[in-house]
């Protein structure tokens, strides 16, 4: 069964903390991504990657980073988290589009991680 | 511009009849896919079903199907015999093949099925 994994479905921090947020897929994905969701707004993309050490950002990066060290494992930091930061947060992945593929695959996601700051 | 647009935040239904949630799409691409997702209040998001820009017969998986027309760049989703089980959050999304890594999710139409 494929699986994308967050390691949190729950978590609570305190402003100005330092918060890792960590998915890993067991399915060799090329394409990783975090999103946020907030009622009303959908999913809103913070940044994704498409190879080891390769980053790009999405919509919305501003006080976000984060990490690719191996290919099963993306992680989301918050280096200085604020309450404008609590939402829920999803990691998803997918194959790449190699040229002449098709269909294009669809994305797998987590469980989600609902953030709070407080 | 938006590239994905879903126009209606809520929509009920009567359990055993069928709905329509609508979704329109933007892009230049002639190559792109379109999806569907659920994601009921645990927030795990569901893969539904895919058409992709070249198929020339409406998607259908079960209970699921995708009216697709192209000229007009919708592609709603249908579902028939709604059950109960069926409330939830559904996203409508699109990959383009030539921007390829990034999918476009809509903003989502809340579901709810009326006993």
């Amino acid at each position: 069964d494929v699986k994308v994994t967050q390691s949190s479905r729950y978590l609570v921090k305190r402003t100005g903390e330092k918060v890792f947020l960590e998915c890993v897929q067991d399915m060799d994905h090329e394409n990783m991504f975090w999103y946020r969701q907030d009622p009303g707004l959908g999913l809103r993309l913070i940044y994704f990657s498409y190879d080891v050490k390769m980053k790009e950002k999405g919509d919305i990066p501003e006080g976000y980073s984060v990490s690719r060290e191996k290919k099963e494992r993306f992680s989301l930091i918050l280096e200085s988290a604020s309450t404008n930061q609590t939402s829920m947060y999803l990691c998803a992945s997918s194959t790449a589009t190699g040229t002449g593929q098709f269909p294009l695959n669809e994305q797998f996601f987590g469980p989600g991680t609902r953030l709070t700051v407080l | 511009a938006q590239k994905i647009t879903q126009t209606q935040p809520g929509m009920f239904v009567q359990e055993k009849e069928a709905v329509t949630l609508d979704c329109t799409y933007d892009t230049s691409d002639p190559s792109y896919g379109l999806f569907w997702y659920k994601q009921p209040s645990s927030g795990e998001m569901i893969f539904l079903i895919y058409q992709g820009s070249y198929d020339q017969q409406n998607a259908t998986e079960g209970r699921y199907s995708l009216n697709f027309q192209k000229a007009r760049k919708s592609a709603n989703l249908v579902i028939s015999a709604s059950q109960l089980g069926d409330s939830a959050m559904y996203f409508c999304a699109m990959r383009e093949r030539y921007t390829g890594n990034q999918f476009y999710f809509g903003t989502g139409t809340s579901l709810t099925v009326i006993p």
